[in-house]
């Protein structure tokens, strides 16, 4: 078992539309939470980052964190083009992180 | 100027070559890794480094080896390429717990 299980898509919405992303994990003992995004032929990108269970808020940007079920989430309200890319979950402790295998998004106009 | 530099950015290469990817790095951080980037398995980890005197092998590391000739610069080596090698490599650097700052990719082809 793969120790971050990432939603594989390709998820292709409307621009306006709610993005929904999803990733579990395994290990209980993980502590840092992200969401990295990757334009293609670029490396990824850090896009949200936490610590706790709950909710963060960055513009547009919702990470949820819910540590007693294993499950993240990243939101992206009114969904724009430039939003296209591929999303990564990364989930880790002090020396290390995860990622999940990535989601491609696009956002039609 | 970015941040984390990598070259190649492309190469080329055949079965049984040895082939290094470099990595240099201007953001004074002490922790540098390499991930290897395939579709459908994301990113996983080869190598990483806390300092220069300090080497450790990822999930991943069998066929390649590193060398972290200084703070700022951390080469991947494959001492003999083969196919299955063929893929998108990443450097990245970080300070402690903090996030990743990937460089532009370096896309290996091994034929």
């Amino acid at each position: 078992q793969k120790e971050v299980e990432q939603d594989p898509g390709p998820l292709s919405v409307p621009e306006g539309a709610i993005v929904s992303l999803n990733c579990t994990y395994s290990n209980s003992a993980f502590q840092y939470f992200m969401w990295y995004r990757q334009y293609s032929r670029k490396g990824p990108e850090l896009l949200m980052y936490t610590y706790s269970s709950g909710n963060k808020e960055d513009g547009r940007f919702t990470a949820q964190v819910d540590k007693s079920s294993k499950y993240i989430s990243l939101f992206i309200r009114d969904s724009q083009p430039s939003d296209s890319a591929t999303y990564l979950c990364a989930i880790g402790g002090d020396y290390k992180l995860s990622f999940g295998a990535g989601t491609t998004v696009t956002v039609r106009a | 100027d970015a941040d984390v530099t990598q070259t190649p950015r492309n190469r080329i290469t055949k079965t049984g070559k040895r082939i290094m990817l470099e990595c240099s790095q201007t953001k004074g951080h002490d922790r540098m890794y390499w991930y290897r980037q395939d579709p459908g398995l994301g990113l996983r980890l080869i190598y990483y480094s806390f300092d220069v005197k300090d080497i450790n092998k990822g999930e991943i590391s069998d066929g390649y080896s590193v060398s972290r000739q200084a703070q700022a610069k951390f080469s991947l080596s494959l001492e003999s390429a083969i196919p299955n090698q063929t893929a998108l490599y990443f450097c990245a650097t970080s300070v402690a717990t903090g996030e990743l700052f990937f460089g532009e990719g370096s896309r290996l082809t091994v034929l």
